[in-house]
Order: structure tokens, then sequence, then C-alpha cells
């Protein structure tokens, strides 16, 4: 069974500083996609940065880099120089393969708090 | 981009009310929805895949009498709490993929509603 998992329920990080959020996931598929997603207090959910599992390059999008170490199962968020806006809860997700509708499965979520 | 409509908001009502969220893929045709639900502080939490012109389907223990999902059309979803009871207050929130998306495209959510039930 597909599982995503995320251990860090809150981080803080000062002002331009960058910051790393964890995830880790487990799937005995070969295809699969791995997604960050930012929720901020208004609920809506805000697409960030996409990992396809036969990437060879860790994406990029912006300020946000994905960490991408396949052999250990692990889709980092890194977010460089951050801004108070990017206070907002984050989530790591999987999409499963076509025999699940490609649905999404998601991780507990991290709480960023940056610090002015 | 990509845009998902969810109406509404915000809903405030009486217990034993039947409350309908409607879900639509406004600039691109969706042949699966998804339904989530959030309590606070939590994640999301997968309701149930709708697919058009079929039958929903649900997660487990999640109740289908419960829980009714339409997907009449490729733009329109809707989720009907039946007879809502406090305990379904909760955040629900829609998400709706481009039929002609391939693996790498995001599936897009709707702006959620809030359900609240006295």
């Amino acid at each position: 069974a597909q599982k995503i998992t995320q251990t860090q329920p809150g981080m803080f990080v000062q002002e331009k500083e960058a910051v790393t959020l964890d995830c880790t996931y487990d799937t005995s598929d070969q295809s699969y996609g791995l997604f960050w997603y930012k929720q901020p207090s208004s609920g809506e959910m805000i697409f960030l940065i996409y990992q396809g599992s036969y990437d060879e390059q860790n994406a990029t999008e912006g300020r946000y880099s994905l960490n991408f170490q396949k052999a250990r199962k692990s889709a980092n968020l890194v977010i460089s120089a951050s801004q108070l806006g990017d206070s907002a809860m984050y989530f790591c997700a999987m999409r499963l393969p076509p025999a699940n509708n490609n649905d999404m499965r998601f991780g507990a979520g991290t709480r960023l708090t940056v610090k002015p | 981009g990509a845009v998902v409509s969810q109406h509404p908001s915000r809903v405030i009502c009486k217990s034993g009310t039947s409350v309908k969220i409607e879900c639509r893929s406004l600039d691109f045709q969706a042949t699966t929805m998804f339904w989530y639900r959030q309590f606070p502080k939590q994640s999301l939490m997968l309701m149930a895949t709708s697919n058009e012109g079929s039958k929903a389907t649900y997660e487990q223990g999640v109740e289908k009498d419960k829980f009714l999902i339409n997907h009449a059309s490729l733009t329109l979803s809707t989720l009907t709490v039946t007879s809502a009871h406090p305990e379904d207050s909760s955040f629900y929130i829609c998400s709706a993929r481009d039929r002609s998306a391939w693996g790498n495209q995001p599936q897009h959510f709707g702006d959620g509603t809030r359900l609240s039930i006295l």
C-alpha cells in the first residue's frame, strides 16, 4: 500500500533563510508522481512543485526545489529565502497509479512558521 | 491556468438539514473529481472518487448514503451531506484532474467549503 510520511508537525524558520520540509514515501510501483502543496489558513490548496519517479533531475520552481532521493524514497521540499507569506501548512502527496484513478494520498502535513 | 470553483465557501445550518456542495471545473473537462474531508490541523482524507456518468467510488468507512455524490457532466460534481449532524462539521474540498493531462499535471483544487452544523 502507498503511504506518505511527514514527520515534522511544525517547523520554524527565520525570514530570508532556507528551510527543508521532509517527506518520505512508500510504494511498490515503479511509476509514480510526487507533489507538494501549500495550504494557507484560508484553506485553498496551492500546487508548488512536482517530481516524477523517472525524472533524473530534481525539480525546481522559483524558490522551491525538491530534493529527490529515490533510493531512500524521500522527496524533501526546500524553500529558499523564506518570506513571511510562506507561513502555511505544507503537504506532500503521491499520485497513485491509473488503477486507483490516479488519486492522490497526502501526508499529515507540516506547519511552517516564518519568523521576522 | 486550470480553475476549479467550489460553492458555497461556507455553510452554517441546523442539524437535520441536507447540504449540497458544488464543484465545477471552469476551463477544462474533468472525467474524475475527488472529494476530500479535512478536520482541523489534520491532513486531507479522500472520501470518494467521482467519475462522470457512473457511480462514485467511496473510501472505506465513508457512508455512501450519507454523502451522496453526483457527477452528471464533465464539469460538475456535487456532494450532498444528507441529514447533517454536528459531527459532519468539517472542511470539504474537491479536486479535479484534466482528462487530457499527463501524469505530471497536478490536481486542481477548489477553495473548499467550511460546513458547520449547529
